[in-house]
């Protein structure tokens, strides 16, 4: 059975600083695609990355980046130089292969206080 | 298009009533997702469908929930006979039938029955 586990509730941060948040997943597959999303207090999810099992190279884009670890089964976000419009609630999910839909995990809010 | 549409945006309802949301998903978005999202915890998956087939529906929470997407563009939640237990967010999300292509959501319905 697939699970994604966000263990951290709430982070909060002053601005500036840099912030990692946690993802841990569980999937018997072999192929499986991994997922950030970003839920902004107006609630609309907004997808950030997708990452497929075979690709392990660490991704960054901008201030954002990605630490994928298959030893580990973590797929991590670091938000560098962090910004007040960076809070909201981020979630991490995960999609087996063959397309089957997202599992979420429970979300991480972040606070970024100025 | 500018996204994933969800319609209306905020109901209330009392126990007992029935209720009907609408997803107008992208318009080249053959894949279309329904999740539900209570306070402090991940979207959890209840329904989709490839163009106008619901492929999936065992997730549904129970048989007052049901949906369709008759001609393969809008979809409709309905949830019959309502019960406190179903005020949550609705969230309809929307993609390419690509293998594990990323998911645009809409920003929710959120029902609440009284």
């Amino acid at each position: 059975a697939q699970k994604v586990t966000q263990a951290q509730t709430e982070i909060s941060v002053v601005e500036k600083e840099d912030v990692t948040l946690d993802c841990v997943y569980e999937t018997r597959d072999t192929t499986y695609y991994l997922f950030w999303y970003k839920q902004p207090p107006s609630g609309e999810l907004v997808f950030l990355i997708r990452r497929n099992s075979f690709d392990e190279q660490n991704e960054i884009s901008g201030r954002y980046s990605w630490n994928f670890q298959k030893s580990t089964s973590s797929f991590n976000f670091t938000i560098t130089a962090s910004q007040v419009v960076d809070s909201a609630v981020y979630f991490c999910a995960l999609s087996e292969a063959g397309n089957t839909p997202l599992v979420f995990g429970k979300g991480t809010r972040l606070s970024v206080i100025a | 298009d500018t996204g994933v549409s969800q319609n209306p945006r905020h109901k209330i309802t009392k126990r007992g009533q029935n209720v009907t949301f609408r997803c107008d998903p992208i318009s080249e978005h053959n894949r279309l997702y329904w999740y539900r999202q209570t306070l402090g915890q991940g979207p959890e998956f209840l329904t989709y469908f490839q163009n106008e087939a619901q492929l999936e529906k065992s997730r549904l929470l129970s048989d007052r929930f049901s949906a369709e997407r008759p001609k393969g563009s809008f979809s409709t939640l309905e949830i019959q006979r309502t019960e406190q237990g179903d005020s949550a967010m609705y969230l309809c999300a929307s993609s390419l039938p690509d293998l594990n292509t990323e998911a645009f959501f809409g920003q929710g319905t959120r029902l609440t029955v009284v």
